[in-house]
Order: C-alpha cells, then structure tokens, then sequence
C-alpha cells in the first residue's frame, strides 16, 4: 500500500450533476496531483496542488477544480458533469521537488450516465 | 504536445519468456519512468532512469534511458503470472514538470500464459 487514499472508491452520476472526490496523501507529503484515465488510456495530468495553491494545470476545462487543505489532503470537483467524464481518477502524493518519487491512491471509479 | 508512443499495445506470453517493450517519442526528456498498474490499483513506479544511456535493474526488470533522450525500454525476464498487468511508460514534461506532473504513455497490456 502506498499511504494514499481516496474516497469514493465507486461513484454513478448523472449528466448535469456535480461531484467531489477525496485524496489523502501520504504522510509528509506536500504535494498533491490529479489525474483522470479513461478506459485503455494512459492517466493524464489535470492539475497538482502545492502549499494550498493550484500549481500546473494539464488540459482539462475550468470545471475540473481543486482545493487542497492545510494537512495536504485534497479534493477534485467537476461541475456539469458530461458522459466523457466517466473515467478512473487518480490521485498521487509527492514531495516538492523534481525527483521525489510520485505514489498514487487506488482511484475513484466515476460513471456518468 | 508532447507525447509518449508505446509499443506493443499488448502482448500474451508464454511463463518464463523474457519481454521487451519500448518507448519512444519526438520529444527530449530528462527522466524516464516505468510503471505497473493492476486492475482496481494505481499505477506503482517501477524503475526511474535519471541519465541517457543508464541502465537500471529491479529484479527481473530492466530499463534502458536511450542515448538521444527520446526513448527507453523496460525488459522483463523470465516472466511469471504476477508480471500480467498493464506497463505505462512516463515522463515529466520539459517545461517545468515533476514526478508529480508526468505524461504517461498508452501503456502495453501483458498476458502470461502459465
């Protein structure tokens, strides 16, 4: 196990609806990225948050946002939600810094139907 | 963009034959990372090659920074039905990125046949 967890693990919505999936990151971690794999897709990069700060955003629309909390744990919102966003979404938590390795959560099974 | 081209998409071995996948891209990247991922599970990092040309071992696994710094490839050995999973090829992007902001490849599905 890698320390990182998220919840839900499974989760249906309906098209419209808006969702808030949870990450707790490992212990001493600051640092806190997102990611969204769609079925027999490599994970992409939404955004990382660091310091409580959205800091790099990959290319997803201003309705995927993030918050991130003083403990480090955070959270992903998406709003107006569409069938496209049914995927597995990833989280994983890292030290600031370019080499520290990157551990990733589980997941979060999101259908939108 | 930068992008990440894995090949192959998928492969069904026999037990105890080696593997060999790559990764290649028109890109440069500094750091090459080799993952595993499980049904139900996050991806875990197996090997991080930090310098074009390393060669880095981890068990039976093998990986390989290229000379050009625009691919990498992981060998296994001498498979076992633990290896099955799908292996995702990785890297921080050149401008600014971490481990924590990676591109990831399309991945390589292994099958092992026991």
């Amino acid at each position: 196990e890698t320390g990182v967890t998220q919840s839900p693990t499974h989760l249906i919505k309906t098209r419209g609806q808006q969702v808030t999936l949870r990450c707790s990151s490992q212990s001493g971690h600051n640092t806190v990225s997102w990611y969204q794999q769609a079925l027999g897709q490599g994970p992409q990069f939404i955004f990382q948050y660091y310091r409580e700060e959205e800091n790099g955003r990959g290319n997803f629309p201003p309705r995927f946002s993030g918050l991130q909390f003083p403990n480090y744990s955070s959270e992903l919102n998406v709003n107006a939600l569409e069938l496209d966003d049914s995927a597995l979404y990833l989280c994983a938590s890292s030290l600031a810094g370019g080499d520290t390795e990157a551990f990733f959560g589980q997941g979060t099974r999101l259908t939108v139907v | 963009g930068q992008q990440l081209n894995q090949s192959p998409q998928s492969m069904f071995i026999q037990e105890g034959e080696d593997v060999s996948m790559n990764c290649t891209s028109s890109s440069i990247f500094n750091t090459w990372l080799w993952y595993k991922q499980e049904p139900g599970e996050g991806p875990v990092l197996l090997i991080a090659l930090y310098k074009a040309g390393e060669l880095t071992s981890n068990g039976r696994l093998t990986a390989q920074f290229g000379i050009t710094r625009k691919d990498s490839f992981l060998n296994i050995s001498a498979s076992i039905p633990s290896d099955v999973g799908i292996y995702f090829c990785a890297a921080p992007p050149n401008y600014g990125g971490s481990q924590g902001n990676l591109i990831f490849g399309k991945g390589t599905k292994l099958s092992v046949k026991p």
